[in-house]
């Protein structure tokens, strides 16, 4: 079954405790991306990978780190966790055709105390 | 800066009904994509539209494209309690690569049997 994962799916945490969210896809997709979503602003990108090695910034990475060292992996670290982080976060991705959508995984939901 | 605006935000409604929903923004872009979230779930691709005129039809939703207006519609038609969910909009950025996309705040549609 083609499908998006992600771990852990729920997640207390302390401030300034590193961890790390994983997420893989087996649909051999070059693209994927992380998203933080809160109420009322919709999904924010944090990060992307347009294929293995390459990454880039999205709309809010401060506080975030990326790696993609294999096509199907890309995990997203929190160095020094703060309660603003404190979100729903959804990994994703996508073939690199134009007509493709993105496949989301289910969500981790982060608290930071 | 790419903005994306959906209209309305929040959404009641009877079953048998029509309405629909609005996405505008507010720069030139490729693609347009709408998506949609059931309470505490992922996110479900609905459409992918490519082009001025684009029109595709699911079940009781349809949704189009006029990028001249910057403006895509999701209608829906003689509504029915399982399309309660949250829709989203999104629109590939100008300028970036073709994957980062902007996001609008969700419309939250529920339908009342």
């Amino acid at each position: 079954e083609a499908q998006v994962t992600q771990n852990p799916r729920y997640l207390i945490t302390v401030t300034g405790k590193k961890l790390t969210v994983t997420c893989s896809q087996n649909m051999n997709h070059e693209y994927m991306s992380w998203y933080r979503q809160d109420p009322g602003l919709g999904l924010r990108q944090i990060y992307y990978s347009m294929n293995v090695e390459v990454t880039d910034k999205g709309d809010v990475p401060e506080g975030y780190k990326v790696s993609r060292k294999e096509k199907r992996n890309f995990p997203l670290i929190l160095e020094s966790p703060s309660p603003n982080q404190t979100s729903l976060y959804f990994c994703a991705s996508s073939s690199s055709l134009a007509w493709e959508t993105q496949y989301f995984g289910p969500g981790t939901r982060l608290l930071v105390l | 800066e790419l903005k994306v605006e959906q209209n309305p935000l929040f959404l009641s409604m009877q079953e048998g009904k029509n309405y629909t929903i609005y996405c505008n923004y507010s720069t030139t872009s490729d693609r347009l994509y709408w998506y949609r979230q059931d309470p505490g779930k992922s996110l479900e691709s609905l459409f992918v539209l490519l082009s001025n005129g684009a029109v595709k039809q699911e079940g009781r939703l349809m949704a189009s494209l006029d990028t001249k207006a910057r403006l895509s519609t999701l209608h829906i038609t003689a509504a029915v309690h399982d399309l309660s969910a949250t829709y989203f909009c999104a629109v590939d950025s100008p300028g970036g690569s073709n994957y980062q996309l902007i996001w609008g705040a969700g419309t939250k549609l529920i339908i009342k049997p």
